[in-house]
C-alpha cells in the first residue's frame, strides 16, 4: 500500500531533550516536507527536500534540522526542544515539486513541557 | 511576503445549502492552488486544485474558481452534506517548491 509513515504518533518530553521525528514513503517520491499545524495558524511548512541531499528552509525552521540521506526517509530532528514547539507535526511527499499533490503522513503529535 | 489569507475561520450551513471560502495570496508569480480537506483526527487530503491557466474548475459538488487579477481563489461547496463537516485548507505555491497554506476554515455542516 502506497503511504508516508512517521513515527512515534504521540510524544510528550521535556526541554532541551534531543527527539526525532521519522518519517518515511514508499512511492519513491523526489520530494518530501514538514509542516506544523497550530490552532489559527494552518499548516505552516518547516523544511523541504527535492532530492537525496538537498534540502531547504519553509517558512518557520527555526529549532528544527533535518536530513534526506535517502530518498524515502527524512527524519525531523529537533536538538534542543522547547516548549513553543508543542504542535502536531506533518510529514508530507509528492512526486517531485511543491507543485504536485501533497501526501500527508498521519501526524505527530508533540507537547514539550 | 509570502501570504496566504483565508476566510471566514469558521463557517456553518444548513444541509443541502453552499458552502464558499475565500483565499487571498501576495505573489503574482503563484501559478498552483489547491484545496485540501482535513477531517477531524485525520490528515490533510487534496480534494481539488487548480493552475494559473485555468480561472474555473469542477469536480461534482465541488468547484474552484480563480481571479488571478485580484488574486484570490475561492472553493465553492454545493448541496452539502453532513461529511463535508471538516476544516479546509487553501494553499499558493510561490516558486515550484514551496507551498505556502492558508489558516484554515472550519465548516460545519447543521442537519
Amino acid at each position: 500500500e502506497a503511504q508516508v509513515t512517521q513515527n512515534p504518533r504521540y510524544l510528550i518530553t521535556v526541554t532541551g531533550k534531543k527527539l526525532t521525528v521519522t518519517c518515511s514513503q514508499n512511492m519513491n517520491h523526489e520530494y518530501m516536507s514538514w509542516y506544523r499545524q497550530d490552532p489559527g495558524l494552518g499548516l505552516r511548512q518547516i523544511y523541504y527536500s527535492m532530492n537525496v541531499e538537498v534540502t531547504d528552509k519553509g517558512d518557520v525552521p527555526e529549532g528544527y534540522k533535518v536530513s534526506r540521506k535517502e530518498k524515502r526517509n527524512f527524519p525531523l530532528i529537533l536538538e534542543s526542544p522547547s516548549p513553543n514547539q508543542t504542535s502536531l507535526y506533518f510529514c508530507a511527499s509528492s512526486i517531485n515539486r511543491g507543485t504536485d499533490t501533497q501526501y500527508f503522513g498521519p501526524g505527530t503529535r508533540l507537547t514539550v513541557l | 511576503g509570502e501570504n496566504v489569507e483565508q476566510h471566514p475561520s469558521t463557517l456553518s450551513v444548513q444541509e443541502g445549502d453552499s458552502a464558499v471560502i475565500k483565499c487571498t495570496y501576495s505573489d503574482s508569480a503563484s501559478n498552483y492552488f489547491p484545496w485540501y480537506k482535513q477531517e477531524l483526527g485525520k490528515r490533510p487530503q487534496l480534494i481539488i486544485d487548480i493552475r494559473s491557466n485555468v480561472g474555473e474548475k469542477k469536480d461534482q459538488r465541488i468547484a474552484v474558481t480563480l481571479n488571478k487579477t485580484a488574486k484570490h481563489f475561492s472553493l465553492h461547496i454545493t448541496e452539502t452534506q453532513p461529511e463535508d463537516s471538516a476544516v479546509y485548507f487553501c494553499a499558493a505555491t510561490y516558486g515550484a517548491q514551496k507551498l505556502v497554506f492558508g489558516q484554515g476554515t472550519r465548516l460545519t455542516i447543521n442537519p
